[in-house]
């Protein structure tokens, strides 16, 4: 069964620290995985896509980084801001490239405090 | 453009209500994707289309779920005879390009089954 988990189910830093949050999937065929920043209430918004040959990405202070062998990635959050409260999915595109069909985990909450 | 908008944005029905929800994508993609989302949890697919053409369907889709997308412009997704587990929030999102290619989301319907 296709599945992606993700931990810490929920973390709370202070502003300017900086953060990591996990992701594992089983997924096959993998195509490529993202991830996703959704605040309360909105609809999720890409941070980083990275194809399988992809080890990491950076989006300004979201650094995201990927084994392919190990089925793992991570999401670095430098500098935290008070915006960055939200909830972080990973997103793993199943299948040939043709199908587009995104299996998400249940996500990170991450709220920072001042 | 304004990216993918969805109305309404809120909904509360009665249970046994039939209710209809739209989604306008972004101009020209051909690509449309419905989710649904419960609290605590990552979206899951429920189906897509390609242009006008329904190409999937996931098992959550029950028979009383149908999706529309009658010119491959906006698309519509009615459940008749609402029931409580229908509560969630009904996310649409669209891409240019299957694959890789990012898909944009909108900011969902809330759905809620008294």
């Amino acid at each position: 069964k296709n599945q992606v988990e993700q931990s810490p189910q929920s973390l709370i830093i202070l502003e300017g620290k900086n953060c990591t949050l996990q992701c594992n999937y089983t997924v096959s065929p993998f195509s490529n995985l993202r991830w996703y920043k959704q605040d309360t209430g909105r609809g999720p918004v890409s941070l980083t896509i990275m194809t399988f040959s992809e080890n990491t990405k950076s989006n300004g202070r979201y650094t995201a980084t990927l084994d392919a062998d190990t089925k793992q990635s991570s999401l670095h959050i430098t500098a935290s801001q008070l915006s960055d409260s939200a909830s972080y999915i990973c997103v793993v595109s199943a299948g040939s490239s043709n199908t587009g069909k995104l299996i998400f985990g249940q996500g990170t909450t991450l709220q920072v405090k001042p | 453009d304004t990216g993918v908008s969805q109305n309404p944005r809120h909904k509360i029905t009665k249970r046994g209500q039939n209710v209809t929800f739209r989604c306008d994508p972004i101009s020209e993609h051909n690509r449309l994707y419905w989710y649904r989302q419960t609290l605590g949890q990552g979206p899951e697919f429920l189906t897509y289309f390609q242009n006008e053409a329904q190409l999937e369907k996931s098992r959550l889709l029950s028979d009383r779920f149908s999706a529309e997308r009658p010119k491959g412009s906006f698309s519509t997704l009615e459940i008749q005879r609402t029931e409580q587990g229908d509560s969630a929030m009904y996310l649409c999102a669209s891409s240019e390009v299957p694959g890789a290619y990012e898909q944009y989301f909108g900011p969902g319907t809330r759905l809620t089954v008294t």
